[in-house]
């Protein structure tokens, strides 16, 4: 059974990075698309990016130039940067699995818990 | 972006009863080249990620009761839960993944009556 789990500070001050990581484990990361997905307090669901495990990228046009996805295939994580953070980026943060190997245009079939992080100084 | 706009955004249905909820897209979501549409629907419980149960706009995903289904193709779809149960209380999201940026309905909270 696959197993997402994302990881970082739950603090980010108003200006600075939000950094995570999710682990994937009981499954290989290789072949896979893979996505972060993120979900303000009472709010609807926003997709972020994506990460191929070559290392092949894309991100939301309305976050794009603040975002970086990268792989560490070694130890099956891969990982979210957004920089110059506001309040509005106060949100659940998700890690998914596209359903199918290979393909990206896929819905998203395991998520981790998600990880709530907070920008407030 | 391809918009998702679902209706209604909550409503309240009796216990075995059924309910029924909307997604319409922007643009069709049918792609030529499989002949499928690219929807899925999600189940999100507090405190709890999504749940995938349907992909393909009509194929229930691993263990989803068969009281979930899904249907519609071009710009319209609709889940239905077919017999409300107590556990299926929570916000249900559909989702286009025909082209990126991948992109959500605004949920529907689905209560008892």
């Amino acid at each position: 059974q696959v197993q997402l789990q994302e990881s970082g500070p739950g603090l980010v001050k108003p200006s600075e990075t939000l950094s995570l990581t999710c682990t994937v484990s009981g499954g290989s990361i290789s072949s896979y698309y893979w996505s972060w997905i993120r979900q303000p307090p009472g709010k609807g669901l926003e997709w972020i990016g994506y990460m191929y495990y070559s290392g092949s990228t894309n991100s939301n046009p309305s976050l794009k130039s603040r975002v970086t996805i990268s792989v560490d295939t070694s130890k099956n994580q891969f990982s979210l940067k957004l920089s110059s953070v506001t309040a509005t980026d106060t949100a659940v943060y998700y890690c998914a699995r596209h359903r199918e190997k290979w393909d990206l245009l896929r819905s998203f079939d395991y998520w981790g818990q998600g990880a709530l992080v907070t920008v407030s100084s | 972006d391809i918009v998702m706009t679902q209706s209604p955004d909550s409503l309240a249905v009796s216990l075995g009863e059924r309910a029924t909820i909307n997604c319409k897209s922007s643009q069709s979501v049918l792609f030529s080249t499989n002949n499928k549409n690219h929807v899925a629907w999600y189940q999100q419980k507090p405190g709890q990620p999504p749940k995938l149960l349907i992909y393909w706009a009509s194929t229930r995903a691993s263990g989803v009761p068969d009281r979930f289904s899904g249907s519609g193709s071009g710009t319209v779809f609709t889940l239905t839960i077919s017999s409300l149960q107590a556990e299926d209380v929570a916000v249900y999201y559909c989702q286009q993944y025909y082209n990126t940026p991948p992109t959500f309905g605004q949920g529907t909270k689905v209560e008892i009556k």
